[in-house]
Formats: structure tokens, C-alpha cells, sequence
């Protein structure tokens, strides 16, 4: 069973303050998106990761999948309470359209 | 353009009871997911279907969960008989040609 486990698990900081999400597998993926879902809501793809050793930004969001294609992050700076939500990272294999999704990050900035 | 819908968004019923839950997924997607969440187990997937047909059922918990797709813009997660332990919330999800995924906003279940 493939298990992907994120760090931390909650996590509530101020505005304006930088923060960095961790997404760990033992098991490695051919690629890994990360979602963010608010209350009542479905979760909503934020950006997916291809390549090991990967980097991305959206704004003020950047995600990188690591070299071994096992693990990834996600680095926000200057959080803002827009941000506040659950982070989902989740892992698609090779040869298979199935998802397995991370164990989730609430994060709550604090205005 | 219209996202996945689901219906109903709220369900309250007694054990016991068959639920159904439904999902119309986006026009044109040829993939569609039904997806649990819990706060102990996360976000699991329970079946997936490509151009209407079940490609993987091994996340459905138990014979009291069975899910069809008669046609490209509808699909059913049946529960029967309900227990409380099947309170969560169902996504549905779908998607062209397996990425990205795009949720509904899915129903919130609770069995009393």
C-alpha cells in the first residue's frame, strides 16, 4: 500500500509569515499534485509536478518534487488568510490513473 | 461551464436505510472517481470508471457499496443497508483522460 504522509499536520501561523508544507513516500510516483480544499468544498488542483527535482510558482506558492520523485513541498511566503485551508498532496503512479492523496495539512493564518 | 454536480449535499438517514448518492460529472470527461473522506482516514478512493465501464473496485469497502455509470453523464454510489460507520463525506470526481481531476463538492452523509 502506497502511503503518502504529510507534515505537519496542522499547522497556524500569522499573516505575513513563511511556511513550508512536507509531502513523504517511501514509494515513488510519476508525478504528485498538490490540492487545497475549504470548508463544504471539493478539493481544487493547485499544480502538478512532472519531472524529480521539479520547481513551480504560483504567486506566492512554490512546489517542488523531489530528485528520487518520493516526496515534495510546498513553500508559501507572506501567508495571507486567503490561504487558510487543507492542503492535499497526492501521488499518481506509472501505468495507473489512481490517486493515493497525502494525509492532509490545515493551515490557518491568523490575520 | 458547470463542475461535477452532486446530489443530494446532505443526507441524514437511519441505519438501516439504502442511501444513494449521484453524481453528473463534466461533459466531455471520460474518467469519473467516487472518493470517501473522513478525518481518521483522509480522502480514499472507492471505484473508478473509464468511458462508463468499473476499471478498479478495490477500494469499495464492503458488498454494502455498489456503483454504476449507465451513461457518460450520470453515476450512482449505492449504499444497502447503511451503518454508521459509512457517515463521511463522498466526493465524486472527474476528469479527461485521467488528469487533472476535477471534484464536486460532494455529499455529506450521516447515518444515525
Amino acid at each position: 500500500t502506497q502511503l503518502l504522509e504529510q507534515s505537519p499536520q496542522f499547522l497556524s501561523i500569522q499573516e505575513g509569515e513563511n511556511l513550508t508544507v512536507y509531502c513523504n513516500s517511501s514509494s515513488v510516483f510519476s508525478s504528485l499534485q498538490w490540492y487545497r480544499q475549504e470548508p463544504g468544498e471539493g478539493p481544487v488542483l493547485l499544480v502538478t509536478v512532472v519531472t524529480g527535482g521539479e520547481v513551480k510558482k504560483l504567486k506566492r506558492l512554490t512546489f517542488q518534487f523531489g530528485d528520487a520523485r518520493k516526496d515534495s513541498s510546498l513553500h508559501i511566503t507572506a501567508a495571507q488568510p486567503g490561504d487558510t485551508g487543507l492542503y492535499l498532496c497526492a501521488g499518481e503512479s506509472f501505468g495507473n490513473e489512481k490517486l493515493t492523496f497525502g494525509t492532509g495539512t490545515r493551515l490557518t493564518i491568523i490575520p | 461551464d458547470a463542475g461535477v454536480i452532486q446530489s443530494p449535499r446532505h443526507e441524514v438517514t437511519e441505519m438501516g436505510q439504502e442511501v444513494t448518492l449521484r453524481c453528473k460529472p463534466i461533459s466531455g470527461h471520460d474518467y469519473l472517481f467516487w472518493y470517501r473522506q473522513t478525518m481518521m482516514r483522509g480522502l480514499e478512493l472507492l471505484i473508478y470508471f473509464n468511458n462508463n465501464v468499473p476499471i478498479d473496485d478495490s477500494g469499495m469497502p464492503e458488498d454494502r457499496f455498489s456503483a454504476k455509470m449507465p451513461n457518460a453523464s450520470f453515476s450512482t454510489l449505492k449504499i444497502q443497508p447503511s451503518e454508521p460507520r459509512d457517515s463521511a463525506v463522498y466526493f465524486c470526481a472527474s476528469s479527461l483522460a485521467a488528469r487533472p481531476q476535477h471534484f464536486g463538492d460532494g455529499t455529506r452523509l450521516s447515518i444515525l
